[in-house]
């Protein structure tokens, strides 16, 4: 079975500082993906950054990077130069490999999340 | 504008009645989700359709029954809930199983049964 833990349930960061969410992982497939989605109080899940089990360099999209430590099983996203927009829940996640490939789950699996609250 | 559409936007039912979620995306995905969001859990996945097929039904209860007639359509039908099935209802597609493929989602339909 897979799992996300996310630790923080609550984060108060001030405008323009760099913030991480943590986020570790357990699963016992070779090969997965690990996500991070934003949730905005009007619902919709947003897709920041993806990271690839077997990416040897740390995935980053312009302001979110995400530190990877396969070892420690950590997929930590990191926020530079915060901003009141970024104020939203933040969720991670996880995709083993598919039933018809061995794995053990064919969907999402997603931790409980950190609400992020940017303060000016 | 996302990829994926939900309607309704809000829903609000009695314990007997019926009736349906809709999900549509235009992305050419080939497989598509029903998730459930409720206040301090996870999202808990409910079904997966991949290539129209059901992939996957995490031991959800009768009273949510899902449809999915073709790969940019996909439906939950819903009788005699129960007040706990109040939550944000979030409908996903993706690429195809693997884990390679993140999901676009919807922006949600939000039930409350009273």
């Amino acid at each position: 079975a897979q799992k996300i833990t996310q630790t923080q349930p609550g984060m108060f960061v001030q405008e323009k500082e760099a913030v991480t969410l943590d986020c570790t992982y357990d699963t016992s497939d070779q090969s997965y993906g690990l996500f991070w989605y934003k949730q905005p109080s009007s619902g919709e899940m947003i897709f920041l950054i993806y990271q690839g089990s077997y990416d040897e360099q740390n995935a980053t999209e312009g302001r979110y990077s995400l530190n990877f430590q396969k070892a420690r099983k950590s997929a930590n996203l990191v926020i530079s130069a915060s901003q009141l927009g970024d104020s939203a829940m933040y969720f991670c996640a996880m995709r083993g490999e598919p039933f018809l490939a061995g794995g053990g789950a064919d969907g999402l699996t997603f931790g409980k999340g950190t609400h992020l609250i940017i303060q000016p | 504008e996302t990829g994926v559409t939900q309607t309704p936007r809000h829903l609000v039912m009695g314990m007997t009645n019926k009736k349906s979620l809709k999900c549509e995306q235009h992305l050419g995905h080939n497989a598509m989700y029903w998730y459930k969001q409720s206040a301090k859990k996870p999202l808990e996945l409910m079904f997966v359709y991949s290539l129209e097929e059901r992939v996957e039904n995490n031991s959800v209860p009768s009273r949510f029954s899902p449809e999915c007639p073709n790969s940019s359509h996909l439906f939950l039908h819903l009788h005699t809930l129960q007040p706990e099935d109040s939550a944000l209802y979030l409908c996903a597609s993706s690429q195809g199983p693997g884990q390679y493929y993140g999901y676009t989602f919807g922006s949600g339909t939000r039930l409350t049964v009273v």
